[in-house]
């Protein structure tokens, strides 16, 4: 299993602000397997970015994935309210789908 | 559109069992990979499983391994988890999602309390 480890854990920005999310994998991925998710309180995940860089349908265009071999970025451009949650990356290769532990983003 | 549903979660003893469903909608079941997580009070998520179209490939999570069966039915759109030799730390919601392009879509997840 390929550890995955996010941070900060804890990311307090103000609407409008740039926010980095960094996860990174103690092994080269060498595939392009890694998404990221955002989990609001009482909610369900929501996939945000597959295949390191690639927006889910109806992800708005501020939500940025990036990186390669062991060191992955979520950008978020410009901070709205509504993007406070736990952001969560994954690496879904074979044979295990690991998560990273989580950033929570307070604005 | 897509759904999945979860059910079969409850309270259960330590060393007991239960089988998870998850039943699924909107898109063409056999078609798709299918996983199993989950996420314990208050932590973060865990990948526990996964299958293959048609079931021919499984593989699983260290913390289940030998303990946890995924399986599905592609006659009735539904995948399994077989869950044996509960223990308090396997207290969580269980989350079905399709694995498309990571995990697509996820059910609203069913609860298990392992406790006496």
């Amino acid at each position: 299993e390929i550890m995955l480890t996010q941070s900060p854990g804890t990311l307090s920005l103000s609407p409008g602000e740039r926010a980095t999310l960094s996860c990174r994998a103690y092994e080269n991925l060498d595939s392009n397997y890694l998404a990221w998710y955002q989990q609001k309180p009482g909610q369900t995940p929501r996939l945000l970015i597959y295949g390191i860089s690639s927006r889910a349908a109806g992800i708005p265009d501020r939500f940025s994935g990036s990186g390669s071999g062991t060191d992955f970025t979520l950008t978020i451009s410009r901070l709205e309210p509504e993007d406070s949650a736990v952001y969560y990356c994954q690496h879904y290769g074979t044979p295990a789908n690991t998560f990273g532990q989580g950033t929570k983003v307070e604005i | 559109q897509v759904q999945l549903v979860e059910s079969g979660g409850g309270l259960v003893k330590p060393g007991g069992s239960l089988r998870l469903s998850c039943a699924a909608t909107g898109f063409t079941f056999s078609d798709y990979y299918m996983s199993w997580i989950r996420q314990a009070p208050g932590k973060g998520l865990e990948w526990l499983s996964y299958i293959s179209r048609g079931g021919t490939t499984i593989y699983y999570a260290d913390s289940v391994k030998g303990r946890f069966t995924i399986s599905r039915d592609d006659a009735n759109n539904s995948l399994y988890l077989q869950m044996n030799s509960l223990r308090a730390e396997d207290t969580a919601i269980y989350y079905c999602a399709r694995r498309y392009s990571g995990n697509d879509f996820w059910g609203q997840g069913t609860l298990v309390t392992v406790s006496s």
